[in-house]
């Protein structure tokens, strides 16, 4: 079955103490990206990768670091969790360019800092 | 600057018909997306039109005119489980740009 894996699905954390979340596709997709949706603010693209060892900040990816060693997976890693990025995250992945006319999105992580 | 609007809330009445505006300004465009969103869920996909014109695919219809940067959605014979978020989205020089999206309220 084709998609989107990301984990953990809920987390609480506390200030200052790093965190990764995992996202993993099985489509051989070139692109993959992150989301955080905020109530009222809709989708806001954190980071994305057009291919592998490719990454690209998005609009909003301050506080935030990712890696693309393998086509599969796209960490998305916060160094030092501050309260403000408490937010419902979304990995997504997609065949990229003009072909890519369909997004998967993962399941979402809920995440709190606390 | 880059900039997607969507009306925040509406409110349709189970069997109408309702129809989500979205209109754009991007650097490019390379196609235009809704998505349905149910609240806390992932977003699934709905239609993509990259073409001025209608798609119909069921129940659902998207329109886009790239001239005007107007797209909208127009969903057919209401049903309670309509109720959700829709969220245009514009992909413009392998971007995506997302609307805030327009929460559907449908009432009995």
């Amino acid at each position: 079955e084709a998609q989107v894996t990301q984990n953990p699905r809920y987390l609480i954390t506390v200030t200052g103490k790093k965190l990764t979340v995992t996202c993993s596709q099985n489509m051989n997709h070139e692109y993959m990206s992150w989301y955080r949706q905020d109530p009222g603010l809709g989708l806001r693209q954190i980071y994305y990768s057009m291919n592998v060892e490719v990454t690209d900040k998005g609009d909003v990816p301050e506080g935030y670091k990712v890696s693309r060693k393998e086509k599969r997976n796209f960490p998305l890693i916060l160094e030092s969790p501050s309260p403000n990025q408490t937010s419902l995250y979304f990995c997504a992945s997609s065949l990229g360019g003009d072909a890519g006319n369909t997004i998967y999105f993962g399941e979402g992580s809920w995440l709190t800092v606390v | 600057g880059q900039n997607i609007d969507q009306p925040t809330e509406m409110t349709a009445t189970e069997g109408a018909i309702v129809q989500i505006n979205c209109t754009y300004q991007t650097s490019g465009f390379n196609g235009l997306f809704w998505y349905q969103q149910h609240a806390g869920e992932a977003p699934t996909f709905l239609s993509y039109n990259v073409l001025d014109g209608l798609e119909e695919k069921g129940r659902f219809s998207s329109f886009l005119s790239r001239s005007k940067g107007y797209s909208y959605l127009l969903l057919k014979e209401l049903q309670m489980k309509d109720s959700a978020s829709y969220l245009c989205a514009v992909r413009a020089n392998y971007q995506l740009i997302w609307g805030a999206g327009t929460k559907l309220i449908i009432k009995p």
